[in-house]
């Protein structure tokens, strides 16, 4: 069975470009999530899909993020436009089962902002 | 607030020698913990978790974690590091919605 894919690995941009982010969960599972890794920071949520439905976007950080989950499969996170503050990581996770935190993540995408 | 608490941010050890991977939570109740470990360009792989009755967790590739309520702690171990073992190592804590991790820990071995 496939893992959680994650599609650029690496991203470079500079400011005010947009870019776009693409995770593929594990076939059959419903809840998606996307987190974000700060050079030297902890990984912080960002939000949560339960099909393709925001269950929580609370660590959304501003308006300048996207994100999409249409038909209940992949997702897309888009930065528009892109700040320096926003290279980090980028991860996102998938589970079958939301209440107990078996989450399965991906190998991130790497994004640089210059 | 929730938080996780990984003091130390770079790790040395001796290959054969014995791992202590420190994390400490703050949470009001007693939250699910886990410890993902990150190759380069690997995801986080999960190493084992903690969600109630005994405290002594075993995990794969050899690791476990001792949940400590009194410490608000739940460090990692291995009694014999191997080379393989270099990477990358989070704690985190599921409150029933939402992830805290750590800030992580870089583990180098040496030969």
């Amino acid at each position: 069975e496939a893992g959680v894919t994650q599609f650029p690995s690496h991203s470079v941009i500079e400011k005010g470009q947009t870019v776009t982010l693409r995770c593929d969960p594990i076939s059959g599972h419903d809840n998606l999530y996307w987190y974000r890794r700060v050079m030297g920071k902890e990984i912080k949520f960002l939000l949560h899909f339960v099909k393709e439905s925001k269950q929580d976007e609370s660590g959304m950080p501003n308006n300048r993020f996207l994100a999409e989950r249409t038909g209940g499969t992949y997702s897309t996170l888009k930065v528009q436009p892109a700040e320096l503050e926003d290279s980090g990581v980028y991860f996102c996770a998938s589970s079958q089962r939301a209440e107990v935190g078996e989450q399965y993540f991906g190998p991130g995408t790497r994004l640089t902002v210059l | 607030a929730q938080s996780v608490t990984q003091p130390d941010i770079h790790i040395t050890v001796s290959e054969g020698a014995s791992l202590e991977l420190r994390c400490n939570y703050s949470y009001g109740a007693t939250p699910y913990l886990f410890w993902y470990v990150q190759s380069p360009g690997q995801g986080l792989q999960l190493l084992l978790k903690y969600f109630s009755g005994d405290t002594l967790v075993q995990g794969i590739k050899g690791f476990e974690a001792e949940f400590k309520r009194s410490q608000s702690s739940f460090n990692l171990r291995k009694p014999s590091v191997h080379w393989s073992d270099a990477a990358e190592y989070f704690c985190a804590a599921f409150t029933g919605n939402q992830f805290y991790f750590g800030t992580g820990t870089s583990l180098t071995v040496i030969p």
